[in-house]
């Protein structure tokens, strides 16, 4: 069974500028979260789907996160535009159940100068 | 709000000894789960272990036990016979189960294992 992937591994990029990160979740897992985790800090939640739904996002920083998962498989996640302090490692994560526990994917390291 | 604490940044064992890692959490909710994820160099999470809170017994996988103290609010990481592929990151995290939809985890900082030869 093929894990979590994510697209691209690393990114970098000039302020101002739009990214868009893929997530492949596990075939047939409905839930599927987005995590960051900036430099030195923890990682924190941004958001929840269930299928393509956002159940939750409340961790979404800010206006210029935009995530969506058409059809209920993959999912992407565009910064536009790109700021500073939008550089760290963002994580993918699904389950096949609400409570099941979280399988991540490797994570897309982005740097934004 | 919850929060977990993970007071140890780095730490460093020798090879085949045990080591702990150190995890307190902070939540009013009565039912909860807590979790240890492992990063290692290159980059994914993988997990490790799973306490319940209304669990009785410890959780252990393999070399991996959760020494879980309710009252006490901890949820240690007991690695027995430390590995040199056992250098890694370690997160702790939890996840509230208050019902509704929110089933986010919330993770500590981490601690940087180093598994001496």
């Amino acid at each position: 069974e093929a894990g979590v992937t994510q697209f691209p591994s690393h990114s970098v990029i000039e302020k101002g500028q739009t990214v868009t990160l893929r997530c492949d979740p596990i075939s047939g897992h409905d839930n599927l979260y987005w995590y960051r985790r900036v430099m030195g800090k923890e990682i924190k939640f941004l958001l929840h789907f269930v299928k393509e739904s956002k159940q939750d996002e409340s961790g979404m920083p800010n206006n210029r996160f935009l995530a969506e998962r058409t059809g209920g498989t993959y999912s992407t996640l565009k910064v536009q535009p790109a700021e500073l302090e939008d550089s760290g490692v963002y994580f993918c994560a699904s389950s096949q159940a609400r409570v099941g526990v979280l399988d991540f994917g490797p994570g897309t390291r982005l740097l934004v100068l | 709000a919850q929060k977990i604490t993970q007071t140890q940044p780095g730490m460093f064992v020798q090879e085949k000894e045990a080591v702990t890692l150190d995890c307190t959490y902070d939540t009013s909710d009565q039912s909860y789960g807590l979790f240890w994820y492992k990063q290692p160099s290159s980059g994914e999470m993988i997990f490790l272990i799973y306490q319940g809170s209304y669990d009785e017994q410890n959780a252990t996988e393999g070399r991996y036990s959760l020494n879980f103290q309710k009252a006490r609010k901890s949820a240690n990481l007991v690695i027995s016979a430390s590995q040199l592929g056992d250098s890694a990151m370690y997160f702790c995290a939890m996840r509230e189960n208050s019902g509704g939809s929110n089933y986010k985890l919330t993770f500590g900082k981490g601690t940087l294992l180093t598994v001496n030869p």
